[in-house]
């Protein structure tokens, strides 16, 4: 079974630029998380979709931050524009049942660095 | 909020000896505890995991309790190996996300 996939691995930018990163799900996985990891932290939810529909996007900074999961499926994230606050891993999760297993499946990540 | 405190890193090791991570957490009600973790270069793994209180969790020779008196769910191995050097988080669930600590690194040298 394929995990999660993520694009790209990496990224650089500088502040005030725009940034997108991509994330797959494992097939049959309704539901798509994405976290992002500051260096020294612990991983924090930013949005939480069901399907296509979004769940939790409680901690979003949506004055820059956007994500869409067109068809339940593939999701994007979108930055813009980016701040040096910004830099930091963003990883992507699915699970299955809507989470009731609470077992997540993480991608490997796209580190992201603005400078 | 509902969220979890472990212990701070890094924790070095000589192989072979016992391990314990401490981790504590604060919730309203009765939640899931899990332990991630992630290996140098790879994403986050789910370890093992406990969902009502008194439950052990274990993989890999890893093994936590759930204990609903001290608030805690600390991993412990009685024998590590220097493929465990990774970066170990202790979560939640208080709703669907998980919740995650700081996480603690751990080094296990020859």
């Amino acid at each position: 079974e394929a995990g999660v996939a993520q694009s790209p691995r990496y990224k650089i930018i500088e502040k005030r630029q725009s940034v997108a990163f991509w994330c797959n799900p494992i097939s049959g996985h309704a539901t798509l998380y994405w976290y992002q990891q500051i260096l020294g932290q612990g991983p924090k939810l930013l949005i939480q979709f069901q399907n296509n529909g979004v769940v939790d996007d409680s901690q979003l900074p949506k004055d820059r931050f956007s994500a869409e999961r067109l068809k339940g499926v593939d999701s994007t994230l979108k930055i813009q524009p980016a701040k040096l606050e910004d830099s930091a891993v963003y990883l992507c999760a699915s699970s299955f049942d809507g989470g009731k297993s609470y077992e997540q499946y993480f991608g490997p990540g796209t580190r992201l660095t603005v400078t | 909020g509902d969220s979890v405190t472990q212990m701070e890193g890094p924790v070095t090791l000589s192989e072979e000896a016992f391990l314990t991570i401490n981790c504590t957490y604060t919730a309203t009600g009765y939640p899931s505890l899990f332990w991630y973790v992630q290996y140098p270069g790879e994403g986050l793994q789910l370890l093992l995991k406990a969902t009502k209180a008194d439950d052990k969790g274990s993989n890999k020779g890893f093994e936590a309790t759930y204990r609903k008196e001290t608030t805690s769910f600390h991993l412990e191995k009685g024998s590590v190996q220097v493929s465990d050097s990774a970066v170990y988080f202790c979560a939640l669930v208080p709703g669907y996300a998980l919740n995650f600590g700081k996480g603690t690194s751990l080094l296990v040298t020859p």
